[in-house]
């Protein structure tokens, strides 16, 4: 099984809608990452959490560690097409070793 | 500041070949990871390189190497290509920050590598 595991695998939501993504991990986080891709392209770095209980936003996305730093949630709100893409999250294991989630594939109709 | 570039971005190889792949790093930057994305396994890492010396090291076969030169570009090769190998091979940099315990990656575009 996948040390990160991300739900859903993908989403299909109307534009204006709110929509969350889950990250979970089998070990504690002690760095979270989240990054968007458009297919075949690089990485778009998002955002990083570290601490348990952290929160922190960027224009409609909100990306949370909880408590137990196990999990993280994305939340984005007011979803546009741009919003469309691959949302993957990463895990430090070492420095600059990061491994990944499976990603879930977001849609976002007009 | 510009980005992280890989060369080239696109590679078509056969079997047996052997390839090597180009990452410039953001200027400052001093780290540099790899790694290979395919459909069935999803995102890999594959090493880094910090101070022309590979720090970390992934679960991948001796045919995967890299190296890192004093201006911190980054190479990787692969050697004796299989068609397994076909992937997206990505690579980041960092910059690291002493005391901090996370650091952020930022990616390149990618190669894609096709092995016929």
């Amino acid at each position: 099984s996948q040390e990160l595991e991300q739900s859903p695998q993908s989403l299909i939501v109307q534009e204006g809608k709110n929509l969350t993504i889950n990250c979970t991990s089998s070990k504690t986080l002690y760095g979270l990452y989240w990054y968007k891709q458009k297919y075949g392209e690089g990485l778009i770095f998002l955002m990083m959490l570290q601490k348990g209980g952290e929160e922190k936003s960027h224009e409609k996305i909100t990306a949370k560690l909880d408590e137990k730093k196990q999990q993280s949630s994305l939340h984005i709100t007011a979803s546009q097409p741009s919003h469309a893409g691959i949302y993957l999250c990463g895990a430090d294991r070492a420095t600059n070793k990061l491994i990944f989630g499976t990603g879930t594939l977001l849609a976002v109709q007009p | 500041k510009a980005g992280v570039t890989q060369t080239p971005r696109y590679l078509i190889k056969t079997r047996g070949q052997q390839v090597t792949l180009s990452c410039s790093p953001i200027s400052g930057h001093r780290s540099v990871s790899w790694y290979q994305q395919t459909p069935g396994q999803g995102l890999q890492f594959l090493f880094e390189y910090f101070s022309e010396t590979q720090r970390n090291k992934g679960n991948f076969p001796g045919r995967f190497s890299g190296r890192q030169f004093s201006n911190s570009r980054s190479e990787m090769n692969v050697s004796t290509l299989e068609l397994g190998d076909s992937a997206l091979y990505l690579c980041a940099s960092s910059r690291i920050v002493p005391g901090q315990g996370g650091n952020e990656q930022f990616f390149g575009p990618g190669t894609r590598l096709t092995v016929l």
